[in-house]
């Protein structure tokens, strides 16, 4: 069985600053991991993924993880946050080339950046 | 160029009245899933179809069904809505060699009055 952990339901950060949203996993086989952004009423759209390649992942936006088997962590960073990246990012986890297993989501976080 | 598409994108139903939601797609993607999302929370599965395989998830109320009837399209019928299935449903698909990366509709919001 898989899941996530996103620690910090609520991040607050200024405008420029270091984005940083955290997101620990378990996972009984190697897991692939995402991060997908939601804009209000809006669906989800993929960030960034891990699918066991290189463990430092760079996605849309500016945004990029990196996968620390050590420390089952995939945490999300930007190194200057901007207005428009004020939205709620949910990590994900799925059983990888295990198969078909549906994505399983952390709790969400919710960014906000201050001008 | 839109890639799974949901319809309607605003749904107001009564309570108990039965109610649609249908998601397309042009993917080809051989894996459909449907997520209830209320506010503030994660996405929650409700079922998913590899093929025409339906797999239902254990907690998934009976109220809710699903229809498969090609691989391009899947309905979300929910057949007496309480004003606790107030939600955003989100359509979701994969390819099964991708292990679970999934492209997800734009979501339909259900108010239930």
């Amino acid at each position: 069985a898989q899941s996530v952990t996103q620690l910090g339901s609520h991040v607050s950060v200024s405008e420029g600053a270091l984005v940083l949203l955290r997101c620990n996993y378990s996972s009984s086989v190697p897991p692939y991991l995402f991060w997908y952004v939601q804009y209000p009423n809006q669906g989800l759209q993929l960030l960034l993924k891990y699918t066991s390649a290189a463990t430092l992942v760079k996605g849309i936006n500016g945004f990029e993880a990196e996968f620390k088997k050590s420390e089952t962590s995939f945490h999300l960073t930007k190194p200057s946050a901007h207005m428009s990246d004020a939205a709620e990012y949910f990590c994900a986890v799925s059983g990888g080339s295990a198969g078909n297993t549906p994505l399983v989501f952390g709790k969400g976080t919710r960014l906000s950046v201050i001008a | 160029d839109a890639m799974v598409i949901q319809n309607p994108r605003y749904q107001v139903t009564q309570f108990g009245k039965p109610v649609t939601l249908s998601c397309s797609q042009t993917l080809n993607h051989n894996v459909m899933y449907w997520y209830q999302q209320k506010s503030s929370q994660a996405p929650k599965l409700l079922f998913h179809y590899y093929d025409k395989d339906f797999n239902n998830e254990a907690d998934t109320p009976d109220n809710f069904q699903s229809r498969r009837p090609n691989t391009s399209f899947c309905f979300l019928d929910i057949r007496s809505p309480g004003l606790g299935d107030a939600a955003m449903y989100l359509c979701a698909t994969s390819r099964v060699s991708t292990g679970g990366w999934a492209f997800f509709g734009q979501g339909t919001r259900l108010t239930v009055v």
